[in-house]
């Protein structure tokens, strides 16, 4: 079972704003960096964000990322039908000595 | 061009083991630490294990402690994750990663097993 939590869905016309949030604990994000990947369904998960708020090469800047205390944060500005996917947010647990991920984000472009 | 390609899945019975294996090119394998992580149908993303560039050091997620094992063979490029006593709740897609700091930045293609009777 994952021990960050993220919203289900989220949605939004092509153009506006989407925030997905991730709530974890003191033991992950609270003293660990933030990673978030994107996964269109059929394929392999493609780091989106890493280090809370630094984006890989290649990636838009349309995506942002960012941390406070116990949760981080991920918004998606002008939303594109590309952007249909999976999210998922990671962090270190030092008290499970592991990676965890969160329980993911279906987002929708309507 | 780093590629990761996972190989080794396929349909085991129950108790059963199998070993999948990881190729990798495109980079200094042996420099990078790499994790398993997999994803059961229809559903999100769990860490499996970790290992470090070195072999050093070793991590497991609980629920595959003690039947699971990962390694690699540096000289060879390649990642292994030898599965034993395999339960049906193990049936997943099964995907090598790269690893920077502590992140994985870059995903083979994964590899599917199935445990069924």
């Amino acid at each position: 079972q994952s021990v960050l939590t993220q919203p289900p869905s989220a949605s939004g016309t092509p153009g506006q704003r989407v925030t997905i949030s991730c709530s974890g604990s003191s033991s992950n994000i609270g003293r660990n960096t933030v990673n978030w990947y994107q996964q269109v369904p059929g394929t392999a998960p493609k780091l989106l964000i890493y280090t809370n708020n630094q984006r890989p090469s290649g990636v838009p800047d349309r995506f942002s990322g960012s941390k406070s205390g116990t949760s981080a944060s991920l918004a998606i500005s002008g939303l594109q039908s590309e952007d249909e996917a999976d999210y998922y947010c990671a962090a270190w647990d030092d008290s499970l000595n592991g990676y965890v991920f969160g329980t993911g984000t279906k987002v929708t472009v309507l | 061009e780093v590629q990761l390609v996972e190989s080794g899945g396929g349909l085991v019975t129950p108790g059963g083991s199998l070993r999948l294996s990881c190729a990798a090119s495109g980079f200094t394998f042996s420099s990078y630490s790499m994790k398993w992580v997999r994803q059961a149908p229809g559903k999100g993303l769990e860490w499996v294990s970790s290992i470090s560039s070195s072999s050093k050091n070793i991590f497991y997620a609980d629920s595959v402690k003690g039947r699971f094992t990962i390694s690699r063979d540096n000289a060879k490029n390649s990642l292994y994750l030898q599965m034993n006593t395999l339960r049906v709740e193990d049936t997943a897609v099964y995907y090598c990663a790269r690893v920077i700091g502590d992140y994985p930045d870059y995903w083979g293609q994964g590899t599917l097993v199935t445990v069924s009777s």
